[in-house]
């Protein structure tokens, strides 16, 4: 079981937004804005696509936003497109000694 | 082109012992904090181990403290994951990630898969 609890899936048409949730506790999302998000395609090595609850690293597309409220923690896909289907993955820092935990993950899927 | 390069993985058999390795290449590897994560088939991603610049420090997931180890040469700019004691639930693809410090991971190699079985 994971320590941060997102949907199996989400889905939305071409151009829309989606967000995908990502549920912790105040020992770790509610605690920190150190909340990251892992874009993952099959086969492929995730990707960083936010860090700091909602910074973007240089090249990913604007379309990507993250935000906090509470333990919960979100990313929004404005936009949808058919290259966004994938795995998505939140992870928090934790005061516990292992510092990070991830969710379970999120399939993206575009209509 | 900044890259993270696994090799090491393969078949062994329960109680077996695996040495997995990293070449890192195209940036300082010496200043960034070096990761383990695994990725069961079908399954998310889990954090295994991490080690500080100069590999002084090491903190590993409570799974696999006691029988892992991980390390690094700076030198060669390449990181290591030696697993002892290997069980069927080890089984998965490890990747070695680059760290922003010890959460945020900003660069993954593209894994080398591991699989304990008889």
């Amino acid at each position: 079981q994971s320590a941060l609890t997102q949907p199996a899936s989400v889905s939305g048409s071409p151009g829309q937004s989606i967000t995908i949730s990502c549920t912790g506790t105040s020992s770790d999302v509610g605690g920190y804005n150190f909340v990251t998000w892992y874009q993952q395609h099959p086969g492929k090595a995730p990707k960083l696509m936010i860090y700091d609850v909602n910074k973007r690293p240089s090249g990913v597309s604007n379309r990507f936003s993250g935000s906090k409220s509470g333990n919960t923690a979100s990313l929004t896909i404005s936009g949808l497109q058919a290259e966004d289907e994938a795995d998505y993955y939140c992870s928090s820092y934790t005061g516990s000694s292992t510092h990070v935990v991830f969710g379970g993950g999120t399939k993206v899927t575009a209509l | 082109e900044v890259q993270l390069v696994e090799s090491g993985g393969g078949l062994v058999q329960p109680g077996g012992s695996l040495r997995l390795s990293c070449a890192a290449s195209g940036f300082t590897f010496d200043t960034y904090w070096m990761h383990w994560v695994r990725q069961a088939p079908g399954k998310g991603l889990v954090w295994v181990s991490r080690i500080n610049t100069d590999g002084s420090s090491t903190t590993y997931a409570d799974s696999v403290r006691g029988r892992f180890t991980i390390s690094r040469d700076n030198a060669e700019n390449t990181l290591h994951l030696q697993m002892s004691s290997l069980r069927a639930e080890d089984t998965a693809r490890y990747y070695c990630a680059r760290g922003l410090g010890i959460r945020v991971f900003d660069v993954w190699g593209q894994g080398t898969m591991v699989t304990v079985s008889s």
